[in-house]
Parts: C-alpha cells; structure tokens; sequence
C-alpha cells in the first residue's frame, strides 16, 4: 500500500511562474519529510525538508508547506526555471525509521 | 567531497545469471541504504545498514538477494539467480544518520534479458 503518494505524474509550467507540486501521506506518524529532485540517468538529490514541528520551510525559490490535519505537503517553486525541468520525488519517514517515496512529479518549465 | 560513487552504471545479464553491484558512501556516513527503483515508481528500501549492521532488511527478497557490508564502508549488492523482473535501477544512498536527508549515487540500471 502506497504511503506517500504524488498524484499528479506530471506539471507544465511557463518560466518566471509559480511550481507547485503536492504529495499526499497516510501514516500520521511520519514526522520527516523530504523532497528530491531527479534528472535523468542521475540519482535523486536532496532539495528541501521540513519536520512535522514545522508548518513551512523555505530555502531561496523553494518552499515546502505542511499541513498535518490534510496529511498533505506541497512544494513550491518560483519563479520556475527551465533547468528546474526535472522528477520530483516526497518522501517521508517515522522517527528515523525508512524514508517512503512517491512516485514522483515530472515537471517541465516552458522558456 | 566525492559523493555516493556506484558500479557498474549499466549491466545486461541473462536471465540465471549473478550480478553485484559496488557501492562506496560519502567518506564519515554511517548510514547506507540500497534502493530499487522501477520505471514510473519511487525508489523502495532493499536494505539499510547502520555501519556494519544491517538494521533493515525486511524489503529484501532474501531467496536471491544478498547484501554485504564489511567493515561499515562499501557495500555490496548481489543477486543470484537474476529473473527477467529484478530489471531496474539499483541506487544506493548513504546519510550521517538514519534520520536525515540521504545521498543518492548515480544508480546501477540492470537488464536482465
């Protein structure tokens, strides 16, 4: 059964435009969460997290918002870029157990 | 600082056939993890080790997967007998701790024909 869950399997958006990008979770005990960027033929790399303390956190263009009662996290990217053109992947995890991953966001930006 | 270094990157074998699979972690992380990651999906845990240990290994199908860590560096991943279904990406990732962001490699793409 899927934990973590990324319904949307892809996003168009123009340059200069706001990203956002949602994941779903079912376990309310998972208090980490994670979002990682992939390119093809590369591994993931980590972009941004945020614990369940939190409700926001923000680095540069990325901002990652939490609502606990919804069981819902989104990803926010703006202004869009082109080489933000990528898979994005959630992923959460329970007081440091395994990290549970969706199935990831293909999200292209348009020039 | 290197990163996460995987070999080979792509491997073809017949169905029957060994494999393995190396992995070497950032240089200081004690925590290493073995993911599989199938077309369309997220990557799903294999096996994670807390140095030597393996602390998780309730995802590896054991029957034909095996994993090793000597000494609490590198890694290694085998299979035997590979099937037609194990055709996947193969990445291993490490972390200072079980609980903060992991480090992926750049992943090993397995077909097996």
């Amino acid at each position: 059964d899927q934990q973590v869950k990324q319904n949307s399997p892809s996003l168009s958006v123009q340059e200069g435009r706001i990203s956002i990008l949602n994941c779903d979770y079912t376990n309310s005990m998972f208090d980490y969460f994670l979002w990682y960027k992939k390119y093809p033929a590369e591994g993931p790399t980590f972009l941004i997290s945020i614990s369940s303390i939190k409700d926001k956190n923000e680095d540069g263009r990325f901002t990652v918002f939490l609502n606990k009662s919804a069981k819902h996290l989104s990803l926010h990217i703006v202004p869009s870029q082109p080489g933000d053109s990528a898979v994005y992947f959630c992923a959460a995890s329970a007081s440091s157990n395994q990290f549970y991953f969706g199935t990831g966001t293909s999200l292209t930006v348009i020039p | 600082e290197a990163g996460v270094v995987q070999s080979p990157r792509y491997k073809i074998i017949e169905k029957k056939q060994p494999v393995a699979f190396w992995c070497n972690p950032i240089s200081g992380h004690n925590t290493l993890y073995w993911y599989l990651q199938n077309l369309g999906q997220g990557p799903e845990l294999l096996i994670r080790y807390e140095n030597e240990e393996a602390v998780d290994d309730s995802q590896l199908p054991k029957d034909r997967f095996s994993a090793e860590r000597l000494k609490g560096v590198d890694s290694t991943l085998k299979i035997q007998p590979a099937e037609l279904g194990d055709s996947a990406v193969y990445l291993c990732a490490s972390s200072p701790t079980g609980n903060t962001e992991a480090f992926f490699g750049q992943g090993t793409r397995l077909t097996v024909v």
